[in-house]
């Protein structure tokens, strides 16, 4: 199906281990981004990338990793959670000039 | 850090209203201005893009407005239904940053039957 897919729907993991939340689309859009929701802060960028191979930081990129090997994927990558990034995680695509798809979000728990 | 500001925080109205709402963000270095619909538990989905000084968007009894130079954006919902209610995101992009959308805190509409 042609869509913005993120997995886990759900995660609980414990502090200090390293997760993964993936990201793909399958329209081969140029940009992708990651935010994240947070009560009273609404949604911040963490990571963002403009094509393959091409990432950089957002507004609270610290903890976090990304890569971008291929167009339609992104993954997210906590490298040693803490409870602090216990939040919702949204993946979204778009190409220049449109507006952005979102995906359905990973809630994400940290213990 | 770019400030996007959206007033009201929240609002509620009765069905049959009509309402609307702000958007304030920094009038030099426009690039894009875009409006979001928030439904509990979906994803935000996009409204407009909008990109012009005066640009007037409209989708059914949705519109929104533009003033670039004076940095501000409303958004109207005419005759409001139950079926509007969501919060409202409004986000900028400045020139020159890749695209990237900084968005505001929302206005959550609640529209009672």
């Amino acid at each position: 199906d042609a869509g913005i897919t993120q997995s886990p729907r759900y995660k609980i993991t414990e502090t200090g281990r390293q997760v993964t939340l993936m990201c793909h689309q399958t329209w081969s859009h140029s940009y992708m981004f990651w935010y994240r929701q947070d009560l009273g802060h609404g949604l911040r960028l963490i990571y963002y990338s403009a094509a393959a191979d091409i990432t950089d930081k957002g507004e609270v990129p610290d903890g976090y990793v990304v890569s971008r090997s291929k167009t339609e994927n992104f993954p997210l990558t906590l490298e040693s959670a803490t409870r602090s990034q216990t939040s919702v995680y949204f993946c979204a695509s778009s190409e220049l000039h449109d507006g952005y798809t979102f995906g359905s979000g990973t809630r994400l728990t940290v213990v | 850090i770019l400030n996007v500001e959206q007033s009201p925080q929240s609002l509620h109205v009765q069905e049959g209203d009509s309402t609307n709402f702000t958007c304030s963000f920094p009038s030099s270095n426009f690039y894009a201005l875009h409006w979001y619909r928030w439904e509990t538990a979906k994803s935000p989905e996009a409204l407009f893009v909008m990109t012009l000084n005066g640009d007037e968007k409209k989708k059914g009894r949705i519109s929104a407005t533009l003033n670039t130079k004076e940095g501000y954006s409303y958004l109207y919902i005419k005759g409001s239904q139950p079926e509007d209610s969501a919060t409202y995101l409004c986000a900028f992009i400045r020139g020159g940053s890749n695209y990237k959308l900084t968005f505001g805190k929302g206005t959550l509409l609640t529209v009672n039957p």
